[in-house]
């Protein structure tokens, strides 16, 4: 079965450099969510889509920005970046609310490294 | 808000013996529970989810969680654990729109 789909796995760039973390959702799952795990922390929830539009923000710093297309899939935009961005972002979809007896599936993640 | 606590950070346990992870809850309406289990490196692989009915709820690779109401907890359990269980575990709670609230996790040390 199809999962979710997340590209780069890896990313290395450098302190003010700019990176866009791509993530392309299950087919016909309309709800995107994405999170930051640094390393030995738990997930911790950015922001998510549905049906295109913004549902919740979580703690996303300004610098970085997010948007879902027509497609479904989804990309976060992430500028001047900083050493303490480094760390796992992961990417999970669902088909609807997941309070809709539905459950969200993860990616792989991209492990970005900021040097 | 919601929390998701999970008391124990580190376990070790031998091979073959019983394994259980504990996980309290905050939210005060209906939660929607979940385990995940995490290699390093990787990405999260759910294990098991509560949404409603049966507390008793069975997963892969062996493992089942009960939900207790009354104690505000989801506690991962599994018979008898193998060398491949080593790994880290998280439990995670999530409101309607799949927001999910994640506890710190703890982490399975395998001991021969």
């Amino acid at each position: 079965a199809a999962g979710v789909i997340q590209s780069p796995r890896h990313l290395i760039k450098e302190k003010r450099e700019t990176a866009t973390l791509k993530c392309y959702p299950i087919p016909r799952h309309d709800t995107v969510y994405w999170y930051q795990q640094g390393p030995g922390q738990d997930p911790q929830f950015l922001i998510s889509f549905y049906e295109k539009m913004q549902s919740d923000k979580g703690s996303i710093p300004d610098r970085f920005s997010a948007q879902q297309f027509s497609d479904y899939h989804s990309e976060l935009n992430m500028s001047s970046l900083e050493l303490g961005d480094s760390a796992l972002y992961f990417c999970a979809s669902s088909l609807g609310r997941t309070g809709d007896n539905t459950e969200a599936f993860f990616g792989q993640g991209t492990r970005l490294t900021v040097v | 808000a919601q929390s998701v606590t999970q008391p124990d950070i580190h376990i070790t346990v031998s091979e073959g013996a019983s394994l259980e992870l504990r996980c309290n809850y905050s939210y005060g309406a209906t939660p929607y529970l979940f385990w995940y289990v995490q290699s390093p490196g990787q990405g999260l692989q759910l294990l098991l989810k509560y949404f409603s009915g049966d507390t008793l709820v069975q997963g892969i690779k062996g493992f089942e969680a009960e939900f207790k109401r009354s104690q505000s907890s989801f506690n991962l359990r599994k018979p008898s654990v193998h060398w491949s269980d080593a790994a880290e575990y998280f439990c995670a709670e999530t409101d309607s729109w799949g927001k999910f609230q994640f506890g710190a996790g703890t982490q399975v040390v395998v001991t021969p």
